[in-house]
């Protein structure tokens, strides 16, 4: 089992639309969680840090499930420029050190 | 603003050379790490490093080196290439270990192994 699972994708949603992504992760002693943005041929960047009680940045929130270790992601009002992969990424603990674990994306195609 | 930088950002091996991937950041971040992302498997742990002189392996570390002598620089060695090496490597730093920090990310480095 891939210690980050997140469904590829891709979804295809028009302008406007509401879209959620979910992502689960198996350790349990995971403590830091976030969602990063990766557009096409780019390196991947931090979009928003997920917190236990929920939060939100404008048109985004995140949610953060530790009984059921899911973590989701909602963007309302697609925009086209939202297009891009979304990473779930969340801190593993190995070795001696932490470690960031990345799940393998979630495409999202906004079309108008 | 320089972040991290990658270099080079293409590069074409043959089967058995040898190579580095330059690393380099400047915001006197002391984790470094290096990934490398193949389709549909999201970006894979090839080492890292808490700080100069501090590197330790991560989830795929066969046939790559790493040093860190100094805060800045954390180069990657290919060793001999193979075709399985082919891959997009991305170089990424945080401000700290704990793993709760924002990982910035150098723009890449396309490889191709024939």
């Amino acid at each position: 089992r891939k210690e980050v699972e997140q469904d590829p994708g891709p979804f295809n949603v028009p302008e406007g639309a509401t879209v959620a992504f979910n992502c689960t992760y198996s350790n349990s002693a995971s403590q830091s969680f976030f969602w990063y943005r990766q557009d096409c041929r780019k390196e991947p960047k931090l979009l928003m840090s997920v917190y236990s009680s929920g939060n939100e940045d404008g048109r985004f929130t995140a949610q953060l499930n530790r009984a059921s270790q899911y973590i989701s992601l909602l963007i309302r009002d697609s925009k086209l420029s939202d297009s891009a992969t979304y990473l779930c990424v969340v801190n593993g603990f190995s070795g001696g050190y932490n470690k960031l674990i990345f799940g393998a994306g979630t495409r999202l195609a906004v079309h108008p | 603003n320089a972040g991290v930088t990658q270099t080079p950002k293409f590069q074409v091996l043959k089967t058995g050379q040898s190579m580095t991937l330059l690393c380099a950041q400047d915001m006197n971040h002391e984790y470094m790490s290096w990934y490398r992302q193949d389709p549909g498997m999201g970006l894979r742990l090839i080492h890292y490093s808490v700080g100069a002189g501090i590197t330790d392996q991560g989830e795929v570390p066969n046939g790559y080196n790493v040093s860190r002598s100094t805060t800045e620089d954390f180069p990657l060695r290919l060793l001999s290439a193979a075709p399985s090496q082919t891959s997009v490597y991305f170089c990424a730093s945080t401000q700290s270990s704990t793993g709760d920090t924002e990982a910035f990310f150098g723009q890449g480095t396309r490889l191709t192994v024939v």
